[in-house]
């Protein structure tokens, strides 16, 4: 079946680049996303990629998707304190569906 | 701007009580969902609800739980007798039609205590 893996923890300085990195096994999924969770919060989707794109840049936000090696990555640049937060990496199981599969989520810790 | 609600946020009950979770998704949307995540666990997709029918289902969901849309805003999801293992954070969400990039828009969740 569908899984999607990511690293548990990453720590940065605050203004410095975060990179989060996903491996998913599904080949057919359509979209990918981001989505972060703050404490005690709902998810919120950052960014989303479809398949047919190889990078997708949102302000701070960099998606990059190499679907050859299944490998996702969200890039944030200038890190701040405020982008402390899990992220989780989704991909669809089905488009028509439209149910998601999630990874475990890494969280993220901005040191100032 | 237009959010996923859900009540309670948070429920304790007794095992094998009954349980109903409530949500209220985006009003002009028409996919519905309930994901749960078990404490430093992934999120797991429990069932999705499309035009008045389960349209897909997990393992998770089995016999035990129900999905309505009794009134055309409300979307339950009823969990006839809890076990200790449904502790968890249940979310809802909500995603528009055809065409759309599959988007799910969540609620912030139900945080149900099972003792």
């Amino acid at each position: 079946g569908e899984d999607v893996e990511q690293s548990l923890f990453l720590s940065v300085r605050e203004g410095d680049s975060s990179v989060i990195n996903c491996t998913y096994t599904d080949s057919s999924s359509t979209y990918l996303y981001w989505y972060k969770q703050e404490p005690g919060a709902g998810l919120q989707l950052l960014t989303y990629i479809f398949s047919n794109m190889d990078m997708k840049q949102d302000q701070r936000l960099t998606v990059l998707l190499n679907k050859k090696d299944k490998h996702l990555s969200l890039r944030i640049a200038d890190t701040q304190t405020g982008d402390s937060a899990i992220y989780f990496c989704a991909e669809d199981m089905d488009t028509g569906r439209r149910a998601l599969t999630f990874g475990s989520g890494t969280r993220l810790q901005v040191q100032p | 701007e237009p959010e996923v609600t859900q009540t309670p946020s948070h429920q304790v009950t007794q095992m094998g009580q009954e349980v109903i979770l409530r949500c209220v998704p985006i009003s002009n949307h028409l996919y519905f969902y309930w994901y749960r995540q078990i404490l430093g666990q992934k999120v797991e997709f429990l069932v999705s609800f499309y035009n008045n029918e389960i349209s897909e289902k997990s393992e998770i969901f089995d016999d035990q739980f129900s999905v309505e849309r009794p009134d055309g805003s409300n979307f339950t999801l009823k969990i006839r007798s809890t076990k200790l293992e449904d502790s968890a954070m249940y979310f809802c969400a909500s995603s528009p039609g055809t065409g759309s990039t599959g988007e799910l828009f969540f609620g912030e969740g139900s945080r149900l205590t099972v003792l």
